[in-house]
């Protein structure tokens, strides 16, 4: 079957860094997608990943590993706005995206 | 600016009426798809469609019915809503096979 794997909930300090984990199974692989979802909010567009390598974005980075089915969003210098669910999705053979069930992210002060 | 809107925002109905939810974009989209997304659950894929007149199921479609008449509306009908089909319903467009989603604000759909 296919499958998406992320933590449930994270904690992070303000100003600080945090590496959020996603790994996956899908019948083929065309890319990975991060997305980052305020609550009560719709999900809103991060980063696309289908080489592997980092690719960076101002304060947010991902990562892919293709041949270990893995990768992970980098934030950098925490802002308290940063709190929100993360939700990584791969995209299969068929182009159907996979969605993990998301991340929530905490920032304290 | 082009966007994508979803109504209604909040409904809250009864077991075994038929409810639509609308999604309208103004992009020029062919992809439009619609999504359910429950606590504990990533999304869910119900319906989609990559053009007029073409229309898709997704992984949970039971009981959802879309149309697409159009290029901009993609609305979803619950033939005979029950209360499993409580969640929050989220519409989305992309441009091309790889293109990222955009996504409405969201339909919150309680069914009593």
């Amino acid at each position: 079957g296919q499958n998406i794997d992320q933590p449930t909930e994270m904690t992070a300090t303000e100003g600080a860094i945090v590496q959020i984990n996603c790994t996956y199974q899908t019948s083929g692989f065309n890319g990975l997608f991060w997305y980052q979802q305020h609550a009560g909010e719709a999900p809103t567009f991060l980063s696309y990943n289908v080489l592997d390598g980092l690719e960076e974005k101002g304060r947010f980075s991902s990562f892919l590993s293709r041949s270990k089915g893995y990768s992970y969003l980098l934030l950098k210098e925490l802002q308290m706005k940063d709190s929100a669910s993360y939700l990584c999705a791969a995209l299969d053979s068929n182009y159907q995206l996979i969605w993990g069930a998301g991340t929530k992210l905490i920032i304290k002060p | 600016d082009a966007e994508i809107t979803q109504s209604p925002r909040h409904k809250i109905t009864e077991t075994g009426r038929q409810v639509t939810l609308a999604c309208h974009q103004t992009w020029n989209h062919n992809n439009m798809f619609w999504y359910r997304q429950d606590l504990g659950h990533g999304l869910r894929l119900i319906h989609y469609s990559y053009g007029v007149q073409d229309t898709n199921k997704g992984e949970v479609s039971d009981g959802y019915s879309v149309s697409r008449s159009n290029t901009e509306d993609l609305p979803l009908t619950l033939e005979s809503a029950a209360s499993s089909q409580t969640s929050v319903y989220f519409c989305a467009s992309s441009k091309g096979d790889v293109g990222e989603l955009f996504f409405g604000e969201g339909s919150r759909l309680t069914v009593l």
